[in-house]
């Protein structure tokens, strides 16, 4: 079966650094995902890990260490735009191969942005 | 914009109905997922779609099914509605299996009364 845990609500101010983080278990891995959802919307893809090590998109970054099952999406230079849920998600082989890959979320990570 | 469109956006429908949502994936996109959206539950993966086959089954109950026709958009059915039932049904795509991105729509909201 498949666990992924993240914090339910953080908060941070404009401006500043905020590291979410994501532990997830998993019966085989294929991949971590970053998805920034706003309210009533759809979720939007941020990231993709396979392999471990540190992924930069601009102020987004995304870490993976496969042996500790652990990710976290760094955002950098916080507007209040960013103000959304931050779902991390799993590819599990369970769900994957011969083309199949449903993602397992996680239940997300409610961000604040305070000015 | 993803390019994944999704109708209707809203439904409000009765216990014991049963409705249709419809998905047409992003263009050259082969692989359809559904996913279902509520409140206590999360995001959770219903069931996949590749070039009209079944590929994945998640959390799908059996009073849903679901098919992807030959021009590759697909239609989620729900049958005998229960209120649990009631969430956001989204739709992604992508362009194949074990993709490094999948696309979601705009969703449909459910409500059953």
């Amino acid at each position: 079966g498949q666990n992924i845990d993240q914090p339910t609500e953080m908060t941070a101010t404009e401006g500043a650094i905020v590291q979410i983080n994501c532990t997830y278990q998993t019966s085989g891995f294929n991949g971590l995902f970053w998805y920034q959802q706003h309210a009533g919307e759809a979720p939007t893809f941020l990231s993709y890990n396979v392999l471990d090590g540190l992924e930069e998109k601009g102020r987004f970054s995304s870490f993976l260490s496969r042996s500790k099952g652990y990710s976290y999406l760094l955002l950098k230079e916080l507007q209040m735009k960013d103000s959304a849920s931050y779902l991390c998600a799993v590819r599990d082989t369970m769900y994957s191969g011969g083309g199949a890959d449903g993602l397992t979320f996680g239940k997300g990570t409610h961000l604040i942005i305070q000015p | 914009d993803s390019g994944v469109t999704q109708t209707p956006k809203h439904l409000i429908t009765a216990t014991g109905q049963r409705v249709t949502l419809r998905c047409s994936p992003r263009s050259g996109d082969l692989s359809v997922y559904w996913y279902q959206q509520s409140l206590d539950q999360g995001l959770q993966f219903l069931i996949q779609y590749y070039n009209g086959e079944e590929r994945a089954k998640g959390n799908i109950l059996e009073r849903f099914s679901a098919q992807q026709f030959p021009d590759l958009h697909s239609e989620l059915n729900l049958s005998s509605l229960e209120l649990g039932d009631s969430a956001l049904y989204f739709c992604a795509s992508s362009v194949a299996g074990a993709a490094k991105t999948q696309y979601f729509g705009p969703g449909t909201r459910l409500l059953v009364l």
